[in-house]
């Protein structure tokens, strides 16, 4: 089955620095890579997605990247603010059938102000 | 917004009792999830559920577990007998295919519940 292994386990960042999360999964088959942002006492909330088909993915401060070939993605948070600090989970799924997601481990972010 | 709710927010149990968990989808979403997550490690799946039916499962997810969409709007997870191990978050989710040609992979998770085994 997919797996999904994700880097750093936790990130701290100057208020304003960018952060970057990557992740690599391991079935080529996985078509949609959604990232999930989980705030403490709360369910993971989605943040920005990306399908095979594209390389790169913007919104706003938020930018996802993928390369296929290598089976590399990243989400990278540029201008970060306190509100930023959570915990950020990568995913892979195959959308055919809306299957699973696959997490990956997540990673702690705290933005120091 | 429309949101997915869960009850209770955190149930205790003592180990061998039977425990049900209750989530409310997204009104007019199709598919649901339930997935839980072990205390500081990662989000797993462990049902999905369609057209009153499983549609996957994991490997977690063995006789001890059961789901049911008892009417149009709950969506149980039930555990029979309760292990230490089963002490988790667990979140349910849901998702809406995408109509008129707009596509939406997008499942919406709970708050979840945290289950707690003693």
């Amino acid at each position: 089955g997919e797996n999904v292994e994700q880097h750093p386990s936790t990130l701290s960042v100057q208020e304003g620095d960018s952060a970057v999360i990557k992740c690599t999964y391991s079935d080529s088959a996985s078509n949609y890579f959604p990232w999930y942002k989980q705030e403490l006492g709360k369910g993971p909330q989605l943040i920005i997605d990306i399908r095979s088909n594209v390389g790169e993915k913007k919104d706003q401060r938020i930018a996802v990247t993928l390369n296929k070939t290598a089976k590399h993605f990243s989400l990278h948070i540029t201008e970060t603010q306190p509100e930023d600090s959570a915990v950020y989970f990568c995913a892979a799924s195959k959308v055919r059938g809306y299957q699973k997601v696959t997490f990956g481990t997540g990673t702690k972010l705290q933005v120091i102000p | 917004e429309p949101e997915v709710t869960q009850t209770p927010s955190h149930q205790v149990t003592q180990m061998g009792q039977e425990v049900i968990l209750r989530c409310v989808p997204i009104s007019n979403h199709l598919y649901f999830y339930w997935y839980r997550q072990i205390l500081g490690q990662k989000v797993e799946f462990l049902v999905s559920f369609y057209n009153n039916e499983i549609s996957e499962k994991s490997e977690i997810f063995d006789d001890q577990f059961s789901v049911e969409r008892p009417d149009g709007s709950n969506f149980t997870l039930k555990i029979r007998s309760t292990k230490l191990e089963d002490s988790a978050m667990y979140f349910c989710a849901s998702c809406l295919p995408g109509l008129a040609g707009v596509l939406s992979y997008e499942q919406y998770f709970g708050p979840g519940t945290r289950l707690t085994v003693t």
